[in-house]
């Protein structure tokens, strides 16, 4: 079985500041995927950023980035200079490959609050 | 644009009544399709796995006669809440996925139906 845990229900930044969302997994599995995704208010997902773990390079795509350890299982995001439009729920996902079709493990959520 | 579209977005049915959603992907063929349930302030919670030409893959603790979903195109996916009652109220949000075998590829969702069962 593989876990994915979100220890923070809530975190708030100020506008223009930077915020870490922490992110744990557990899973036997070596070869796997780990994403971050964005739920606004409309709860449409929004896929952010994604991460292969066989990559030691962390991920970047413009103000979001990810800090991945794997051996200590963790995938945090990180999110520069903040904006507004950033407040959303932020949840982690861990895919992998089961018998040949994707098998998906969502965190609990994290709620950004963005303070102008 | 959106890449997967899912309807209706919302609907309000009285108890008793079967309800379909629909799921399609507009620009690619979707080999898996995901079914999921969302609560309010709480994480998606996959229902079932939908691959393309074969029975779906229920998660444990969901009713499969109850919540039946079919797959029959490589652009569409159903799912159907038969005789749905108050506690089937909820968000179901559907993704697809361009490819099987990859683990890479990041899933594409819907905008999410809100279905209210009265």
């Amino acid at each position: 079985a593989q876990t994915v845990t979100q220890s923070q229900p809530e975190m708030s930044v100020q506008e223009a500041e930077t915020v870490t969302l922490s992110c744990t997994y557990d899973t036997s599995e070596s070869d796997y995927y780990l994403f971050w995704y964005k739920q606004p208010p409309s709860r449409q997902m929004i896929l952010v950023i994604r991460q292969e773990a066989y990559k030691q390079q962390n991920a970047t795509e413009n103000r979001f980035s990810v800090n991945f350890q794997k051996a200590a299982k963790s995938f945090s995001l990180k999110i520069s200079d903040s904006q507004l439009g950033d407040a959303a729920m932020y949840f982690c996902a861990l895919i992998k490959n089961s018998g040949g079709y994707q098998k998906v493990t969502f965190g609990t959520g994290t709620k950004l609050q963005v303070i102008p | 644009g959106a890449v997967v579209s899912q309807h209706p977005s919302r609907v309000i049915c009285k108890s008793g009544t079967s309800v379909k959603i629909e799921c399609r992907s507009l620009d690619f063929q979707a080999t898996t399709m995901f079914w999921y349930r969302q609560f309010p302030k709480q994480s998606l919670m996959l229902m079932a796995t939908s691959n393309e030409g074969s029975k779906a893959t229920y998660e444990q603790g969901v009713e499969k006669d109850k919540f039946l979903i079919n797959h029959a195109s490589l652009t569409l996916s159903t799912l159907t809440v038969t005789s749905a009652h108050p506690e089937d109220s909820s968000f179901y949000i559907c993704s697809a996925s361009r490819r099987r075998f990859y683990s890479n590829q990041p899933q594409h969702f819907g905008d999410g139906t809100r279905l209210s069962i009265l």
